[in-house]
């Protein structure tokens, strides 16, 4: 089956700079790949997906990117800003209604 | 429209007790799965369904059942709670079809089984 690595697992960066989560996986059939921020006591919630036929896409301050050679696919989030402290789930999907997780990164942005 | 909404949020079992979350959603959507999330283990499928009448193991579906008899629910059953079954476990559902976007989660049930 798939396997999603997620890495850093946790990142600790400066209000305004950039942060970088990276993930790899394993199953070459994935073609669809969400990316969830959750918050302390919340569920998951979506914030950015893409499909396997797209090699970027952006929303205002997040983006990501896609490169189906190596399999591997990266969020990036800019000017950070405190309300983005939370954690952050990579995940992978070949037949659409199955989900494979990472492992979560914690991020903090400190003022 | 309440979106995914799960019950209990929070519960103690004791060691052989049985007990079933709850999970519903308005939102018609064909897919909903159920997932337990661990201390930096991510989140883990247990069981999903396509649709009504239709139910499928994930990854972790040892010790639990689940049953889908309308679109709205789909209730997830510990039989005999253990330990190892201290989690977080949420509900998610979402439309079926491509170019649909990702699963909306409900807002989680902490489960403590001592």
């Amino acid at each position: 089956g798939e396997n999603v690595e997620q890495h850093p697992s946790t990142l600790s960066v400066q209000e305004g700079d950039s942060a970088v989560i990276k993930c790899t996986y394993s199953d070459s059939a994935s073609n669809y790949f969400p990316w969830y921020k959750q918050e302390l006591g919340k569920g998951p919630q979506l914030i950015i997906d893409i499909r396997s036929n797209v090699g970027e896409k952006k929303d205002q301050r997040i983006a990501v990117t896609l490169n189906k050679t190596a399999k591997h696919f990266s969020l990036h989030i800019t000017e950070t800003q405190p309300e983005d402290s939370a954690v952050y789930f990579c995940a992978a999907s070949s037949a659409g209604n199955m989900l494979t997780f990472g492992g979560g990164t914690r991020l903090m942005v400190k003022p | 429209n309440a979106g995914v909404t799960q019950t209990p949020k929070f519960q103690v079992l004791k060691t052989g007790q049985s007990m079933t979350l709850q999970c519903a959603q308005d939102m018609n959507h064909e897919y909903m799965s159920w997932y337990r999330q661990d201390p930096g283990m991510g989140l883990r499928l247990i069981h999903y369904s396509v649709g009504a009448g239709i139910t499928d193991q994930g990854e972790v579906p040892n010790g639990y059942n689940v049953s889908r008899s309308t679109t709205e629910d789909f209730p997830l059953r510990l039989l005999s709670a253990a330990p190892s079954q201290t989690s977080v476990y949420f509900c998610a559902s979402r439309k079926s079809g491509t170019g649909i976007g990702g699963y909306t989660f409900g807002s989680g049930t902490r489960l403590t089984v001592v």
